[in-house]
């Protein structure tokens, strides 16, 4: 159980384009996600977190106009990066929190990878 | 956010136990401890939490220090498969996840 997925796994756009990513809790209702980004050999950093029904809050130095992220239902969220430029490139993951017994669990999906040309 | 502390990286044996440890001074009452361990180009893997109390599952024990200042994951025989970049985080108030820069464990056979 838990399992989280997201499409694509990768994905190669043109520099001004925009690129949506899918997350989507398979076998659970998942009423919080979040999104990561993570570049090469450094740790996941924290972009924003997704409430089913309602705005996306956004971490600190995320730009909310260029990352936007939409969470119609309780399985799918999704992050658009628009006009996206090379610095962009880098490694999308979100994950789906899960309670268990008073904690709740980050489940985590496989990760998109973005490269901008 | 509630910082951990962690060695950059660890080298173990295969078939031999494992203690990755975990330093979080600034750990407040209600804070859960969580270990999650990532494969390159993956996702993070849930491996186990805690609040008070030893946890064991299939996977790994957690031993948390009577002060909850610190904790260790501990894997009871490493094989090459346990490689990963394990990551130690705390969960305040149910809330966001904020990722350090963990320890990478290689597995030598």
């Amino acid at each position: 159980g838990a399992v989280v997925s997201q499409h694509p796994s990768w994905v190669i756009c043109k520099s001004g384009t925009s690129v949506k990513i899918e997350c989507r809790s398979l076998d659970f209702q998942a009423t919080t996600m979040f999104w990561y980004r993570q570049f090469p050999k450094q740790s996941l950093m924290l972009m924003a977190t997704s409430n089913e029904g309602s705005k996306a809050t956004y971490e600190q130095g995320v730009e909310k106009d260029k990352f936007l992220i939409n969470h119609a239902s309780l399985t799918l969220s999704t992050l658009t990066v628009t006009s996206a430029h090379p610095e962009d490139s880098s490694f999308y993951i979100c994950s789906a929190r899960l309670r268990d017994r008073g904690s709740y669990e980050q489940y985590f999906g496989p990760g998109t990878r973005l490269t901008v040309t | 956010d509630a910082k951990t502390t962690q060695p950059n990286s660890m080298e173990s044996n295969e078939e031999e136990p494992v203690h990755l440890p975990c330093n979080h001074s600034t750990i407040s009452g209600t804070d859960y401890i969580h270990w999650y361990r990532q494969l390159p180009s993956q996702g993070p893997e849930y491996v186990i939490h805690g609040l008070t109390s030893n946890v064991n599952n299939r996977m790994a024990s957690l031993a948390i220090a009577e002060d909850r200042k610190s904790s260790t994951l501990i894997l009871h025989r490493a094989t090459l498969r346990d490689a990963a970049v394990y990551y130690c985080i705390l969960d305040r108030n149910f809330n966001k996840f904020y990722f350090g820069s963990g320890t990478k464990l290689n597995v030598k056979p």
